[in-house]
């Protein structure tokens, strides 16, 4: 297994261009999730999914769009890129149980960006 | 959501013992405690995970106190890669990480 994979490991961006970050996991997990992850900080959820079609917002999701059409993908959308979007992001994904919560997250290499 | 207290960071040496302590007051009677570990550059790592009581595994014990407010992580006999940032996590699939604690292993 490739376990979770992100696609591009580095990205330099205008202010205002848009793009998308990839992510996929193929673990047939049900739960994913974004995070970014400022210098010296801890990781702070954007958005996640609990399954293809359900998304919901996280801590910081200002900014940012997703969508999960698939099990396997969880896409995420910068539409109007700004410096406060600058930080690393990391996907991750994970199989839920239900109560109690439990299961642990299997985390991507992470994506950083920088927008200028 | 739980939030987590834990120290920003600790000094050890190689061969010994580290004990990291999580405070969780708020913690759900579903919610479960998790450990991750981060090195430079990296995505986190999964540690390990409990409910009550104490947990083993082949890197780390995890030590969970009846009332479940605290919880410490124990890495036996640490070495120079294990400096890394450790974070607690309370809760379900939504958890928040906090700053984490910083080990720093010296030779």
């Amino acid at each position: 297994n490739a376990g979770v994979t992100q696609t591009p490991k580095f990205r330099i961006l205008k202010i205002g261009q848009s793009m998308t970050l990839q992510c996929a996991q193929d673990m047939n997990h049900n739960y994913m999730y974004w995070y970014r992850q400022d210098p010296g900080m801890g990781l702070k959820l954007i958005y996640y999914s609990v399954g293809a079609g359900i998304t919901d917002k996280g801590e910081v999701p200002n900014g940012y769009n997703v969508s999960r059409s698939t099990t396997e993908d969880f896409p995420l959308r910068l539409e109007l890129a700004a410096p406060s979007q600058t930080s690393v992001y990391f996907c991750a994904s994970s199989l839920q149980r239900t109560t109690p919560w439990g299961g642990e997250q299997f985390f991507g290499p992470g994506t950083r960006l920088t927008v200028l | 959501l739980a939030k987590t207290t834990q120290p920003i960071s600790m000094d050890s040496y190689e061969g010994q013992e580290v004990n990291i302590t999580c405070s969780h007051n708020n913690i759900a009677t579903n919610d479960y405690i998790t450990w991750y570990q981060q090195f430079p550059s990296q995505g986190p790592r999964f540690i390990i995970q409990g409910y009550k009581t104490k947990v083993t595994n082949e890197v780390a014990s995890l030590f969970i106190p009846a009332d479940r407010k605290s919880s410490t992580l124990s890495l036996p006999r640490v070495s120079l890669s294990d400096t890394a940032v450790y974070y607690c996590l309370v809760g379900g699939f939504k958890t928040i990480f906090g700053a984490g604690t910083r080990l720093f292993v010296k030779a």
